[in-house]
């Protein structure tokens, strides 16, 4: 079974700058999709950015960017000039070409420091 | 953005007592998702369907089931309702399973 690991529980940032989320996950697959998805205060889950494994280019959108690392099986997300909106719950996630079941990770909570 | 909607939104119910969460959309995508969240276990999936009275199970299946009668209706039921269910279940939908999932506002549910 695939699994997402988040190592970093908590993480703290100052307004302005720039911070990276940790995410690495376990597949034998070679053709699969990975996201980022953002869990506000509110708990409304919002997609921020999809991958799809078989690009080399690396998703943004906005202030938000990807380190894909494929053969490391790593996929980081970095928010730069980081606002208050920013604050939330953040969770990786998997999905395999062919598998109808997406994977979390256990979620980093992201804190805003003004 | 996707219409989905769940209800109800809270509800707080006694061990043994049938409970049935709702979800609903207005977007025709064609597979929905039931997932529970929990503090340290991010959200896991419940039972899926794939189209109408097509499901299937999750990770966490065990307590529930589910129905899809219709595109837009997904019903989550917990037969027997047990404290360990005590969690904030999400519905989603997409339209594939390698899409973004559009996710309802949740509904928090408590098992005394």
């Amino acid at each position: 079974a695939q699994t997402v690991t988040q190592s970093q529980p908590e993480m703290s940032v100052q307004e302005a700058e720039t911070v990276t989320l940790s995410c690495t996950y376990d597949t034998s697959e070679s053709d699969y999709y990975l996201f980022w998805y953002k869990q506000p205060p509110s708990r409304q889950m919002i997609l921020v950015i999809r991958q799809e494994a078989y690009k080399q280019q690396n998703a943004t959108e906005n202030r938000f960017s990807v380190n894909f690392q494929k053969a490391a099986k790593s996929f980081s997300l970095k928010i730069s000039d980081s606002q208050l909106g920013d604050a939330a719950m953040y969770f990786c996630a998997y999905v395999n070409f062919g598998n109808e079941k997406l994977t979390f990770g256990t979620g980093t909570r992201l804190t805003i420091i003004p | 953005d996707a219409g989905i909607t769940q209800s109800p939104r809270h509800k707080v119910t006694e061990t043994g007592t049938p409970v049935t969460l709702r979800c609903h959309q207005t977007e025709n995508h064609r597979y929905m998702y039931w997932y529970r969240q929990d503090p340290g276990h991010g959200l896991r999936l419940i039972h899926y369907s794939y189209g109408v009275k097509d499901t299937d199970k999750g990770e966490v299946s065990d307590g529930y089931s589910v129905s899809r009668s219709k595109t837009e209706d997904f019903l989550l039921t917990l037969e027997s309702a047990t404290s360990s269910q005590t969690s904030v279940y999400f519905c989603a939908t997409s339209i594939t399973s390698y899409n973004e999932q559009f996710f309802g506002p949740g509904t928090r549910l408590t098992v005394l």
